[in-house]
């Protein structure tokens, strides 16, 4: 089992750019979540889908953030337009219903210059 | 609003002695209770859970600690090793359509020395 793959590793773009994130997930769960990372505020949950369906967008911070989930193995976050301030590290997860455990991909390191 | 806070952003502990990471939670509906285990440049891991029928939970080294009333948690590790130098996040769920969402405390930096 590849995990949970996320790409890309690093990103860096310039402010009013769009950016999109991409996450597969572990093949059968059938959750899937979005979290960003920052110094001061830890893992704050984003958006998370359940059997492809956006579920909870409430942490979305604002319009500029959009989240997909066009089939079982693929979701993306994008961003348009970034910002300086998300600049962050942003973590997908996925989970099945036999456990509540998340299982993370490594994240994608995001700069906005 | 942090529903979950880490007030340690950082612990150092000699290798061999005891780690005790402690975790606050604000919302009563809050049942169901995990630590997570980062290490630089990786998503965080699963380390150990706990729901709130229980009061403690073991595994090897690790033992997390549940004092509902006072909305708070704690992980000990004993011995500490050096490979145990990590983020570590307290992570909580619970109440109505809570299913899988959790809330992240902000961390604790934890460094074992020789």
């Amino acid at each position: 089992d590849a995990g949970v793959i996320q790409s890309p590793r690093h990103e860096v773009t310039e402010m009013g750019q769009e950016v999109t994130l991409r996450c597969k997930p572990i093949s059968g769960h059938n959750s899937l979540f979005w979290y960003r990372q920052t110094m001061m505020r830890g893992l704050e949950l984003l958006i998370y889908f359940n059997n492809n369906v956006p579920i909870d967008d409430s942490g979305m911070p604002e319009d500029r953030f959009s989240a997909k989930m066009p089939n079982a193995s693929f979701s993306t976050l994008k961003i348009q337009p970034s910002e300086p301030r998300d600049s962050a590290v942003y973590f997908c997860a996925s989970s099945s219903t036999v456990t509540e455990r998340y299982t993370f991909g490594s994240g994608t390191r995001l700069t906005v210059v | 609003d942090q529903q979950v806070k880490q007030n340690s952003p950082s612990l150092s502990v000699q290798e061999g002695r005891i780690s005790i990471l402690n975790c606050d939670y604000t919302n009563s509906m809050f049942d169901y209770f995990l630590w997570y285990k980062k290490y630089p440049a990786e998503g965080p891991t699963f380390l150990i859970s706990i729901s709130s029928i229980k009061d403690k939970n073991e595994d090897g080294r690790f033992t997390v600690f549940l004092n509902k009333s006072a909305k708070h948690l704690s992980l000990h590790i004993v011995p500490s090793q050096p490979g145990d130098s990590a983020v570590y996040f307290c992570a909580a769920s619970g109440g109505t359509d809570s299913w899988g969402k959790f809330q992240f405390g902000a961390g604790t930096q934890v460094v074992v020395t020789p």
